[in-house]
């Protein structure tokens, strides 16, 4: 079973509605990651949190929320989709073992959202 | 700030050819540098990685990349492609201060290696 998975994977919406999408890991990591990935942009950088109590934004937050249930679980929630979010969106872990300076982060397997 | 920046947004090349992927990245601070593959319809999975010690590092799959200072640059290479080597390569720095290991992406570089 793959250690990141993301719910769902494909998922086609209209203008104004809530959405929601879902990640789960079994890698036992604290930090956790949402990314959105556009042609040519690369993936920038949209939430992160290092546990269940700390949650920060990254570079383009607006428009997006996230709520960290339980170590494992990290969801994002487009509040009111318009057709500029359709994107493929990561999440993505990593393991602050002491020690480590920089850590490897694990991707999922993506989720390609279309908002019309 | 940091920003990363890939020149090429594709790069064909045969087969048993060599190849090399540009990457260079502007920061004011001393920065952690990645490189990242993603194959068609998949996530992103670490290539290898610049933290310290030898400017050179390599991959088990035989791609290595060079850490320059001076120029600001970690391209990637590969001595010789296979067709199982296209994909999407990501260039990514991450800040040495910070303790939030996020992760700065460039544009990424589609690598297609044809037969």
């Amino acid at each position: 079973d793959a250690d990141v998975t993301q719910t769902p994977r494909n998922r086609i919406t209209k203008t104004g509605k809530r959405i929601m999408l879902e990640c789960s890991q079994t890698k036992g990591h604290d930090r956790m990651y949402w990314y959105r990935q556009d042609p040519g942009l690369g993936l920038r950088l949209i939430y992160y949190s290092f546990d269940v109590k700390d949650i920060n934004k990254g570079e383009i937050s607006d428009g997006y929320s996230v709520s960290r249930q339980a170590q494992a679980k990290f969801s994002l929630s487009l509040e009111s989709a318009i057709p500029n979010q359709t994107a493929l969106y990561f999440c993505a872990t990593s393991d602050p073992t002491p020690g480590r300076v920089a850590d490897t982060q694990y991707f999922g397997p993506g989720t390609r959202l279309t908002v019309l | 700030a940091q920003s990363v920046t890939q020149l090429d947004s594709q790069v064909p090349v045969f087969e048993e050819a060599p190849v090399e992927l540009r990457c260079n990245y502007s920061s004011s601070v001393s920065v952690y540098l990645f490189w990242y593959v993603q194959y068609p319809n998949q996530g992103l999975q670490l290539l290898l990685k610049y933290l310290s010690g030898s400017t050179l590092v390599k991959s088990i799959n035989g791609f290595e990349a060079e850490f320059n200072k001076s120029q600001t640059s970690f391209h990637l290479r590969k001595p010789s492609v296979h067709i199982s080597d296209t994909a999407e390569y990501f260039c990514a720095v991450s800040d040495r201060r910070g303790a939030t290991n996020k992760l700065i992406f460039g544009t990424g570089t589609l690598l297609a290696v044809q037969p």
